[in-house]
């Protein structure tokens, strides 16, 4: 198993400004993922984070918006910028082995807050 | 693309009651296939998966989910549920191949004292 540790927990953010999550494994793994999910609804797939190189973003979600990195296999980063009320929303780490069960853990998630 | 939908989206039970919750997924290949839970307050947990072999798979905290392929569903159960179980239940899928989770829409577990 691996221990997701994200942070910040929660933030109050202005329109218009950016916010950077850190995500931190502790352990080494293949692969890791941003998801969002906003108030009362399911998780969403952001992008997947891939070391060392540009992330792969899902429909809808583009890297202007939000950049992601990935320097090593235990750290990434997810910038949410230029941000709308409509960005308030819990953001998710997640990360796995890429052993073929596919499980995935997830760390606790920021929680942001756009006024 | 995968797709997976939950029927349930708030289901209210008392203590002792059988739970079923529906699951379908939308994919023809091999899939990988999971329950996550996530209790007021805390983090997504894996309940239990499925990849191969038995389709009846037990998780942890006495749940367990039956993979039906001709029906694509892959639903949970549990025989007597507590209080404790209180969350929001989320079905997901993934291929063999994208390591991604879809997650369905996600069922509200109320259990009442």
């Amino acid at each position: 198993s691996a221990v997701i540790s994200q942070k910040p927990s929660r933030d109050i953010c202005q329109r218009g400004t950016s916010l950077t999550i850190q995500c931190q494994v502790d352990s080494q793994v293949t692969m890791m993922f941003w998801y969002r999910q906003q108030p009362g609804q399911s998780l969403t797939l952001i992008a997947t984070a891939n070391q060392g190189s540009e992330a792969t973003y899902e429909s809808g979600f583009v890297i202007d918006k939000f950049p992601i990195s990935r320097p090593n296999l235990t750290f990434s980063t997810l910038t949410v910028s230029n941000m709308s009320p409509e960005d308030s929303s819990i953001y998710l780490c997640s990360g796995g082995s890429g052993m073929n069960t596919g499980e995935l853990f997830f760390g606790e998630g920021s929680r942001l807050t756009v006024l | 693309a995968q797709s997976v939908s939950q029927h349930n989206h708030h289901v209210i039970l008392s203590e002792a009651a059988s739970l079923e919750l529906g699951c379908n997924y939308s994919y023809g290949g091999t899939v990988n296939l999971f329950w996550y839970v996530q209790y007021p307050g805390q983090h997504l947990q894996l309940l239990l998966k499925y990849f191969s072999g038995d389709p009846l798979v037990k998780g942890i905290k006495g749940f367990e989910a039956e993979f039906i392929k001709s029906k694509f569903s892959f639903n949970l159960r549990k025989p007597s549920v507590q209080w404790r179980d209180t969350a929001e239940c989320f079905c997901a899928v993934s291929d063999t191949g994208r390591r991604a989770l879809t997650f369905g829409s996600g069922t509200r577990l109320q259990v009442q004292p």
